[in-house]
């Protein structure tokens, strides 16, 4: 069945950069996406990308995804305390149809 | 990005009572919403499908009876928990896809405590 896998936990210092890691098993996955969520609060869209891209960059944030491994990779730059959140991965087969999650990763940056 | 908009975002009821929670889409349409139930420190939980104008699919596990979910109009999906219990008490976030069906915005999400 569909199953989305992420590390539960990443320490940074502040100003180095993090690197969360996914790994999905539905090869038919069109959609691929990065979520931000802070304590009590919804889940804050980062960035998506497709599934025929490799890369993907925008500002402080590089996606990359290996296809052929089923793995995706959130890459943050320069980071911040304000980046210390939870980080969900999901993936999505398009047309509207559900996302599945994987079980998030706390990131916690430390000065 | 699209903006969807959920209201209360905290809530406290007795037990036995109903609750309603609101999901909307401020600038776009939305056919199609979804409410999850996210436990502490855990992922997020799907349990239905809201379409508008039909009724709504529910994830297996998931009492239709105790979770009704009305998507009347195209900008409005409603979750209700009905006879809430102390069990009920969670986090409900809906999301909407934007038009184009490739990016999903969750609302901030409601903190039900039941007591």
């Amino acid at each position: 069945g569909e199953d989305v896998e992420q590390s539960l936990f990443l320490s940074v210092r502040e100003g180095d950069s993090s690197v969360i890691n996914c790994t999905y098993t539905d090869s038919s996955s069109t959609y691929l996406y990065w979520y931000k969520q802070e304590p009590g609060a919804g889940l804050q869209l980062l960035t998506y990308i497709f599934s025929n891209m490799d890369m993907k960059q925008d500002q402080r944030l590089t996606v990359l995804l290996n296809k052929k491994d089923k793995h995706l990779s959130l890459r943050i730059a320069d980071t911040q305390t304000g980046d210390s959140a939870i980080y969900f991965c999901a993936e999505g087969t398009g047309g509207y149809n559900k996302l599945i999650f994987g079980a998030g990763t706390r990131l916690a940056v430390h000065p | 990005g699209a903006v969807v908009s959920q209201h209360p975002s905290r809530v406290i009821c007795k037990s036995g009572t109903s609750v309603k929670i609101e999901c909307r889409s401020l600038d776009f349409q939305a056919t199609t919403m979804f409410w999850y139930r996210q436990f502490p420190k855990q992922s997020l939980m799907l349990m239905a499908t809201s379409n508008e104008g039909s009724k709504a699919t529910y994830e297996q596990g998931v009492e239709k009876d105790k979770f009704l979910i009305n998507h009347a109009s195209l900008t409005l999906s409603t979750l209700t928990v009905t006879s809430a219990h102390p069990e009920d008490s969670s986090f409900y976030i809906c999301s909407a896809f934007n038009e184009g069906g490739t990016e999903a915005f969750f609302g901030q999400g409601t903190r039900l405590t039941v007591v």
